[in-house]
């Protein structure tokens, strides 16, 4: 199975900053032949299921703010969040999506500083 | 809106059955890959199990083959998992999810709308 590792775990953000967490597959998940990479990022909520926002590493999913956004390839992503708003507080997972099992990341736990 | 509601969840003792529901509203049902997803409490997101769209291709995660299964009716626009000799790792919310894209012949494997979840707890 391909291995999802995010950093950090945790990170506590001041309101209006920006976020960033990483996400780092144990394979490449781009695939040549429409070169797409095969990474989606879900915000969860608590008590809530996750929610898609990004996938194909960098297309953001339909009613998404623009504050967020998706980046990298092969193996190296990146989520920013460019202007914390309080909202945004939620565990944070990557998924690749490239080979069967699908597989998530540990999850990165933001909140407000 | 679109919506996912899943049902069935609940105590069971080691060893014992569950079948769970997952009811569909206000999308082309029957044009979808479903899955099956899953979360132990307070830990991460692991996929458990897909259909096609006509309910006759299905995969699962190691840990459950053999012992879930999946299935689907289009005609009621309801997924299911049965769950069988169940362990206490197997305690954990379910979610089912619609794949990303429509009428696709094969699975994406990525999930663009989410059920609020059923609880499943194994312990005796």
């Amino acid at each position: 199975d391909i291995v999802m590792t995010q950093s950090p775990d945790s990170l506590a953000v001041s309101l209006g900053e920006r976020a960033t967490i990483n996400c780092k597959s144990s394979q490449s998940v781009l695939y040549s032949s429409n070169n797409k990479n095969y990474l989606a990022w879900f915000q969860q909520k608590p008590g809530q299921p996750p929610k898609l926002l990004i996938y194909w590493a960098s297309t953001r999913e339909s009613g998404v703010p623009d504050r967020f956004s998706g980046s990298g390839s092969g193996t190296d992503f990146t989520l920013t969040i460019s202007s914390l708003q309080a909202e945004d507080v939620a565990v944070y997972y990557c998924q690749q999506f490239y080979r069967t099992p699908s597989t998530f990341g540990q999850g990165t736990k933001l909140e407000i500083k | 809106e679109v919506q996912l509601v899943e049902s069935g969840g609940g105590l069971v003792q080691p060893g014992g059955s569950l079948r769970l529901s997952c009811a569909a509203s206000a999308f082309t049902f029957s044009s979808y890959w479903m899955h099956w997803v899953r979360q132990a409490p307070g830990k991460g997101l692991v996929w458990v199990s897909r259909i096609n769209s006509d309910g006759s291709k299905t995969s699962y995660a190691d840990s459950v083959k053999g012992r879930f299964t999946i299935s689907r009716d289009n005609a009621k626009n309801t997924l299911y998992l049965q769950m069988n000799s169940l362990r206490a790792e197997d305690t954990a919310v379910y979610y089912c999810a619609r794949d990303l894209v429509y009428n696709s012949g094969w699975s994406y494997d990525t999930f663009d709308i989410w059920g609020q979840g059923t609880m499943v707890t194994v312990s005796s």
